[in-house]
């Protein structure tokens, strides 16, 4: 089983529409989580964190279920500039560990 | 500068010669990573750098491969003797060490191009 996991689509969805992207993580002792974004030929860029507690920022939300080992990005009144690539990233341990990539999942939002 | 910085951005070497990229990260990060993507792929861990502490070299793919960090600053990733498949983007990162403030900025990458 692969260290992380996500569906790497694409989902393909009308602007102004609600997508939900889900990313299962094996290794339970797993401390941190982020998402990040990549665009075509570029490097990938910090979307934001994932908190126990869940987070927004924006039109974006982030959440984490602990006992199920996922975590989830909710992108509300999709714009065309959200076309990308999502991907997961997880940190197995709290302390100086590296950071493990999901392949990723593609977004297009068209007109 | 501000950001993680690479460089070259881009190189073309024949197959077989020795290449070496480098990445300059932010000012007061003491984790450093390499990844490579190849065209279409996802994020393939090579190495990773914390403070002084030995690397994370698990995910050099050969001997061929090695990298090393200057001073706990600069770091090299250096290919000997390459081969086509090497081509490839080389990404560095660059974070803070401690738990959920490890968040990673990347830079603009090299891109590898053998023939």
């Amino acid at each position: 089983r692969k260290e992380v996991e996500q569906d790497p689509g694409p989902f393909n969805v009308p602007e102004g529409a609600t997508v939900a992207f889900n990313c299962t993580y094996s290794n339970s002792a797993s401390q941190s989580f982020f998402w990040y974004r990549q665009d075509c030929r570029k490097e990938p860029k910090l979307l934001m964190s994932v908190y126990s507690s869940g987070n927004e920022d924006g039109r974006f939300t982030a959440q984490l279920n602990r006992a199920s080992q996922y975590i989830s990005l909710l992108i509300r009144d999709s714009k065309l500039s959200d076309s990308a690539t999502y991907l997961c990233v997880v940190i197995p341990m709290e302390y100086g560990n590296k950071l493990v990539f999901g392949a990723g999942t593609i977004l297009r939002v068209k007109s | 500068g501000a950001g993680v910085s690479q460089s070259p951005s881009n190189k073309v070497t024949e197959k077989g010669k020795d290449v070496e990229l480098r990445c300059d990260p932010i000012s007061g990060h003491t984790a450093l990573y390499w990844y490579r993507q190849s065209l279409g792929q996802g994020l393939e861990f090579l190495i990773y750098f914390q403070g002084n502490s030995a690397p994370d070299k698990s995910g050099l793919p050969s001997d061929r491969f090695s990298a090393e960090r200057t001073g706990g600053s600069v770091s090299t990733l250096t290919i000997q003797r390459t081969q086509q498949e090497d081509s490839a983007v080389y990404l560095c990162a660059s974070s803070l060490a401690s738990g959920s403030g490890q968040r990673a900025f990347f830079g603009q990458g090299t891109r590898l191009t053998v023939v």
